[in-house]
C-alpha cells in the first residue's frame, strides 16, 4: 500500500524567505506526482504535476522536483509572500486496472508572516 | 474560480433525511472522483468513475450511493447518515493520461445532526 509522508507538518517563515517542502512515498511505481494548495474550507488547487518520467516542473516562483528511485519530491517556493499561506499537499497517482488512484500526504501547513 | 462546480456549498441534514450532492464539469473529463475530507486531514478517496462507469469503490458504506448520469455530472446520494459522516465532500475530475492533473471543486460542507 502506498504511503505518502510530508515534512514538516507545519512551517512558519518571514516574508521573502525561500523555503522547501518535502514529500516521500514508499512505492516508486507511480504514474505522476502532484502538489496542491488548499486554503481553509476550500477545495484543492493543483500547483504542479510531474510525470513519472520527468525530474522537475516550474511555475512562477514554484519549482517541484521528483526523484522516483528514492521516493522523494520537493516543492521549492521562492521569495515567499503572505498570500502563500495555506496547506500544501503532495499526492502520488498510481495507475491500476480499476482506475487511477491518488494517495495524499498529510500536508504541510505554511504560514508566511508579513 | 474552479471549473468543477459543486452544489450545495453547505448542507445540514438529520440522520433520517435523504439528500444529494451534485458535481458538474464541462472540461470533457471522463474520470470523476468523490473524496471525503475531515478537518486537518488529507482527502480520502471514496469513488472513481471512468467513462460513466464505477471503477473504484473504496469500501464505502452503502448509505453513500454514487451516480454518474452522464459525462458531465456526478451525484452522491446520501441516506441515513451518521454524525461522524460530517465532513467536506470534494468532487474532482481529470482527463486520462499521466500528464493530466486532478481538478477539484470547492466542496460541499456536510453536517449531520
Amino acid at each position: 500500500k502506498q504511503e505518502v509522508t510530508q515534512i514538516p507538518a507545519a512551517l512558519s517563515v518571514p516574508e521573502g524567505e525561500n523555503l522547501v517542502l518535502n514529500c516521500s512515498f514508499t512505492d516508486s511505481a507511480i504514474y505522476n506526482l502532484q502538489w496542491f494548495r488548499q486554503d481553509p474550507g476550500k477545495g484543492l488547487t493543483s500547483l504542479l504535476l510531474i510525470q513519472s518520467s520527468q525530474r522537475e516542473q516550474t511555475s512562477g516562483r514554484l519549482n517541484a522536483s521528483l526523484d522516483k528511485s528514492s521516493g522523494r519530491s520537493t516543492l521549492y517556493i521562492a521569495a515567499s509572500q503572505p498570500g502563500d499561506s495555506a496547506t500544501y499537499l503532495c499526492a502520488v497517482m498510481r495507475r491500476e486496472t480499476s482506475g487511477s488512484r491518488l494517495t495524499f500526504g498529510e500536508g504541510t501547513q505554511l504560514t508566511v508572516n508579513p | 474560480d474552479t471549473e468543477v462546480t459543486q452544489t450545495p456549498k453547505h448542507l445540514v441534514m438529520g440522520m433520517t433525511n435523504k439528500k444529494s450532492l451534485k458535481c458538474e464539469q464541462h472540461m470533457g473529463h471522463r474520470a470523476m472522483y468523490w473524496y471525503k475530507q475531515k478537518a486537518k486531514k488529507p482527502p480520502e478517496l471514496m469513488f472513481v468513475y471512468s467513462y460513466e462507469k464505477l471503477s473504484i469503490n473504496e469500501s464505502v458504506p452503502s448509505r453513500f450511493s454514487p451516480e454518474c448520469p452522464n459525462s458531465s455530472l456526478l451525484n452522491l446520494h446520501l441516506h441515513a447518515l451518521q454524525p461522524e459522516d460530517s465532513a467536506l465532500y470534494l468532487c474532482a475530475s481529470r482527463h486520462r493520461g499521466r500528464g493530466s492533473p486532478l481538478h477539484f471543486g470547492n466542496g460541499t460542507r456536510l453536517t449531520v445532526t
